[in-house]
Parts: C-alpha cells; sequence; structure tokens
C-alpha cells in the first residue's frame, strides 16, 4: 500500500524556526515534493528532492532520507505570510503513467505574533 | 508565466445533472491529473493522463470519467451527479521531459452537488 504521514497541525511564533516532518511508505520512489497551500488557493510549489540531503532554497530547506522513508521541510525567519497548509507528496516510479504525486493530507501550519 | 486554467471556480448543480470541468494547460505538458480535495482527506487523485487520448484511473475513480482528445486540454466529467462529490476539484500538469518535475495546479473549481 501507499501512506503519507505528516502532523495535522503545528503553531510556531513569528521569526522562529520551524520544522514539518513527513514520513511515507510507497510502491517505488522517483522524488518528495513539498507543496504550499493558503486557504482557498491552488497549491504552489516550494521544493523537490530525489537524492538524499538537504535542499536550501532561501527561507525554506527540505531534507530527504530514502531509508527512512522520511522527509522535512524547514521553515526559517517564519513570517506571518507562512501561515498556510504544507503538503507532502511522493512520485512513483519514473516514466508514463506512474509520473502521478501521492499527497499527504497536509499540516496546517498557524503563525503567532 | 505558466498557466493551468479551469473553467469555472464554482458551481452549483442538482443531483442527477451531469457535469463537465473543463481545464486547459498552456506549458506543452504531456501529463495532466485530476485531483479532488476534501478536508481531513487531502488531495486524492482521481484520474490522470500521460499522453493524448491516454488516461489512467487514479485512487477514487467511481462516479467520474475523463476525456483528453487534445494535448492542451483535460476534461472530468460527473456523468450523474451526487451530494458526495461536492468537493474542490483541482487541475494539474506536469511534464515527461527533463524539465522541472512539479505539478502546476490551477485554481481549483468548488462543486457543490444540492
Amino acid at each position: 500500500g501507499q501512506n503519507i504521514d505528516q502532523p495535522t497541525e503545528m503553531t510556531a511564533t513569528e521569526g522562529a524556526i520551524v520544522q514539518i516532518n513527513c514520513t511515507y511508505q510507497t510502491s517505488g520512489f522517483n522524488g518528495l515534493f513539498w507543496y504550499q497551500q493558503h486557504a482557498g488557493e491552488a497549491p504552489t510549489f516550494l521544493s523537490y528532492n530525489v537524492l538524499d540531503g538537504l535542499e536550501e532554497k532561501g527561507r525554506f530547506s527540505s531534507f530527504l532520507s530514502r531509508s527512512k522513508g522520511y522527509s522535512y521541510l524547514l521553515l526559517k525567519e517564519l513570517q506571518m505570510k507562512d501561515s498556510a497548509s504544507y503538503l507532502c507528496a511522493v512520485r512513483g516510479l519514473r516514466g508514463g503513467a506512474t509520473n502521478k504525486l501521492i499527497f499527504g493530507t497536509g499540516t496546517l501550519l498557524a503563525v503567532q505574533p | 508565466d505558466v498557466k493551468v486554467t479551469q473553467s469555472s471556480r464554482y458551481l452549483v448543480k442538482r443531483t442527477g445533472e451531469k457535469v463537465f470541468l473543463e481545464c486547459v494547460q498552456d506549458m506543452d505538458h504531456e501529463n495532466m491529473f485530476w485531483y479532488r480535495q476534501d478536508p481531513g482527506l487531502g488531495l486524492r487523485l482521481i484520474y490522470f493522463s500521460y499522453d493524448v487520448k491516454m488516461k489512467e484511473k487514479g485512487d477514487i475513480p467511481e462516479g467520474y470519467s475523463v476525456s483528453r482528445e487534445k494535448k492542451e486540454r483535460f476534461s472530468l466529467i460527473l456523468e450523474s451527479a451526487s451530494t458526495n462529490q461536492t468537493s474542490m476539484y483541482l487541475c494539474a500538469s506536469s511534464s515527461s521531459g527533463g524539465g522541472s518535475p512539479e505539478l502546476f495546479f490551477g485554481e481549483g473549481s468548488r462543486l457543490t452537488v444540492l
């Protein structure tokens, strides 16, 4: 079967750092994605990891360990506008019909002043 | 600027009606997807297509069908709408080639079935 787990909700303070974890069990692996979704809007792409290690992009970083089926999204210097849902998604095996992404249920992050 | 456009942001239909949700992308992407998003359940894949006239069932295809006659257009069809199909529907596209692998999403179509 396929399963992606992430916490339902998190709260953090403006200016702080927060880490959102994601664990997965999928049939095949060809990359892990993080998306941000503000209420009432479409998801927007944040990061992509296909090899183990840390990918940094400004205030956001994403880490992957394929052997542990684990990823996290790290948000630094939190801003109020970072209040959103963060979606973890895994892509199946390379090629053709298996390019689909399977999404977790998302983590709703509330940033407080 | 890359774009995925969904035909309707909000629709209200009655039980038993036939519903068409249209999606067009201008990025020449091979892959197109239809998801529905419900509170507590996240995004669930209904159908996807990796080429013109090709379609594959996702995780929850029951009650839905799709059509992809042209590369840029992917339609979701509810043959006989039911109240449990009230949801937010999201269309997305992605490239199979060497370009960026992420999905690009449309703005979503919020369907209410009465």
